[in-house]
């Protein structure tokens, strides 16, 4: 079974500020890991994935993440936030045996303050 | 890139009456779509896998009779919900997985906003 666990329902930063979203994962053989962002009252776009290579990746908009293996972990990390930042992030993961359909976790809502 | 669609982006009914919803990938072909319901500030539960040419495959407690899926061609899949019901309201979001390329990523739709009254 895969699980991705999101800590925190709720991260609160001002702009400028460096910002974290934590992301936590349980899965089967090699993890292929994503982020994805949600406006309000819309469908999700893709930021970034991992799937092999470098642990550090980049994404859209200013956006990366660090895959660390020992702590199982995949957090995304935007050094200066932007209150257009402000929003609902989520972290999905699948196995690379088994299911291809990702198990997301339940949502981090952002919000970055002027 | 990769665009879909879903149409239309919100609904209101009444009780009991049936209501489609199409998902459509506009720039690529897609094997397989996923058709999602989210629920407010809560994460997405995937109800149904759909396959072009193929029955959907529906997860643990999804009832297939009331939520219909058709993935009649390479490009759309429809969900039907029939006979709604006031707790049927919903946000519902699809996904479409490319049939060619690079396949671990799924591009979403923005979603249809279900108010069953």
């Amino acid at each position: 079974a895969q699980s991705v666990a999101q800590p925190e329902d709720q991260v609160n930063v001002a702009e400028g500020n460096p910002l974290t979203v934590k992301c936590t994962y349980s899965v089967s053989g090699n993890p292929y890991l994503f982020w994805y962002v949600q406006y309000p009252n819309r469908g999700l776009q893709f930021l970034l994935k991992y799937i092999t290579g470098d642990n550090l990746v980049k994404g859209s908009y200013g956006f990366e993440a660090e895959f660390n293996k020992s702590q199982t972990s995949f957090h995304l990390k935007k050094p200066s936030a932007l209150v257009s930042d402000s929003a609902l992030y989520f972290c999905a993961v699948r196995g690379s045996g088994g299911s291809y359909i990702p198990t997301f976790g339940r949502g981090t809502s952002l919000i970055v303050h002027p | 890139g990769a665009v879909v669609s879903q149409h239309p982006s919100w609904v209101i009914c009444k009780s009991g009456t049936s209501v489609k919803i199409e998902c459509r990938s506009l720039d690529f072909q897609a094997t397989t779509m996923f058709w999602y319901r989210q629920f407010p500030k809560q994460s997405l539960m995937l109800m149904a896998t759909s396959n072009e040419g193929s029955k959907a495959t529906y997860e643990q407690g999804v009832e297939k009779d009331k939520f219909l899926i058709n993935h009649a061609s390479l490009t759309l899949s429809t969900l039907t919900v029939t006979s709604a019901h006031p707790e049927d309201s919903s946000f519902y979001i699809c996904s479409a997985r490319p049939a060619s390329g690079y396949q671990e990523t799924q591009y979403f739709g923005p979603g249809t906003r279900l108010l069953v009254l």
